[in-house]
């Protein structure tokens, strides 16, 4: 009854190339979405997010694509850096209740220098 | 500005005996959370307080686990009797007021139940 799925546990990509991770849901209540990333012994930090009115929100190297009709968004990272090495967590969000978040199991980047 | 203080950092403790994790949110931040981090299921919410009041508590597992936030500056999990499978590394994270999304996370505490 897992909500927010990442289905990929972990990705290996070359620095310098594109870094895409996927992220699928559930509930079509949904309207707001996050990517937290995480480095080991810390606590996630916010990255990057969307509102369902959007398809797509750029930040610098982060772009998250948003697909409603599937129920699926995207995190790219381009270029990906050896820094962007970490736990990647999709949180989502519904517009009933307090905006508490759903978040999924993680998928595990290494950016292989 | 000081983030979230989790405390202890790591807490290694043996079958049966009682765990309290501590947690100092962000100061005027008036929403406070407790997650537990697993492979197999991410980031769980336990329980969620606002404005010190806990809100929803259909998170926590069992009725070993209880939090409390007797103040806007601490909050408490407590797991008694603590169990193997209760070992996980558990987040606290708070929320400024207003309609806002994002949270800010502490370090975590690491609980090892032998």
């Amino acid at each position: 009854d897992q909500q927010v799925k990442q289905n990929s546990p972990s990705l290996s990509v070359q620095e310098g190339r594109i870094s895409i991770l996927n992220c699928d849901y559930t509930n079509s209540m949904f309207d707001y979405f996050l990517w937290y990333k995480k480095y080991p012994a810390e606590g996630p930090t916010f990255l990057i997010s969307i509102s369902s009115i959007k398809d797509k929100n750029e930040d610098g190297r982060f772009t998250v694509f948003l697909n409603k009709s599937a129920k699926h968004l995207s995190l790219h990272i381009v270029p990906s850096q050896p820094g962007d090495s970490a736990v990647y967590f999709c949180a989502a969000s519904a517009p009933t209740g307090a905006n508490n978040l759903f978040f999924g199991t993680g998928t595990r980047l290494t950016v292989i220098p | 500005d000081a983030g979230v203080i989790q405390s202890p950092r790591h807490e290694v403790t043996e079958m049966g005996q009682e765990v309290t994790l501590r947690c100092k949110p962000i100061s005027g931040h008036n929403s406070l959370f407790w997650y537990r981090q697993t492979m197999m299921r991410g980031l769980e919410l336990l329980i969620y307080f606002n404005n010190n009041v806990p809100i929803d508590d259909s998170g926590m597992p069992e009725d070993r686990f209880s939090a409390k936030m007797p103040n806007a500056s601490f909050s408490t999990l407590k797991i008694q009797p603590s169990e193997p499978r209760d070992s996980a590394v558990y987040f606290c994270a708070s929320r400024p007021e207003g309609r806002t999304y994002e949270q800010y996370f502490g370090p975590g505490t690491r609980l090892t139940v032998t």
